[in-house]
């Protein structure tokens, strides 16, 4: 069975200074890979999302991650944050063919970007 | 375009009691899915439905039913409620394919006491 790991619970950063979120993830079969985003009170939101072809995947507000398989990472980094940008970041992994298109969500990267 | 609605937003239980957490989608998504998440515990998949009449059971089903009567609601039980399922609830849906986003309500935060 595939699982997610991010290796900060919390990340706090000056408003204009570069990110990089962790996840690495452990599976013996290809993977597809996603980001969500959920902003306080709030459901969750999809970012960007890997499944093929270049590693390097961009998505909503700036955010970008890009995928090592012999490191068997995902991390999302964004070179300039924005206040608006605090709040928690999941990685999810799902393994090609699981029935239900199951997620398995790692245990969430709180950012919090301060002026 | 409502997306997904979860109901009620907010819920306090007393041990043993029972309660049904509705969620709806306009979005005509196969796929349904109810998550609990808890602090450091990232979201945890409790039931799942690929369709109108189906269920299956996630990663922490123990203590909750579920029901698919009709394509756009996914129901979720707790027949008596426990201190350990204090927790928030979300629903979501896709498309019944793997590669397709997750849409979110905005969660259920219920409290058992």
């Amino acid at each position: 069975a595939q699982s997610v790991t991010q290796l900060d619970s919390q990340v706090p950063v000056f408003e204009e200074a570069p990110v990089e979120l962790r996840c690495n993830y452990s599976s013996s079969v290809s993977v597809y890979l996603f980001w969500y985003v959920q902003y306080p009170n709030q459901g969750l939101q999809l970012l960007l999302k890997y499944l093929s072809g270049s590693t390097l995947v961009k998505g909503i507000n700036g955010f970008e991650a890009e995928f090592n398989k012999s490191q068997t990472s995902f991390h999302l980094r964004k070179p300039s944050v924005h206040i608006s940008d605090t709040a928690e970041y999941f990685c999810a992994v799902i393994k090609p063919g699981t029935s239900g298109s199951r997620l398995t969500f790692g245990e969430g990267t709180q950012l919090t970007v301060n002026p | 375009n409502a997306g997904v609605t979860q109901t009620p937003k907010f819920r306090v239980l007393k041990t043993g009691q029972s309660m049904t957490l509705l969620c709806a989608q306009d979005m005509n998504h196969e796929y349904m899915y109810w998550y609990r998440q808890d602090p450091g515990m990232g979201l945890r998949l409790i039931h799942y439905s690929v369709g109108e009449g189906t269920t299956a059971k996630g990663e922490v089903p123990d203590g909750y039913n579920v029901s698919r009567l009709k394509k756009q609601n996914f129901l979720l039980g707790l027949e008596s409620a426990a201190p350990s399922q204090t927790s928030v609830y979300f629903c979501a849906s896709s498309w019944g394919d793997r590669v397709q986003p997750q849409h979110f309500g905005d969660g259920t935060r219920l409290s058992i006491l």
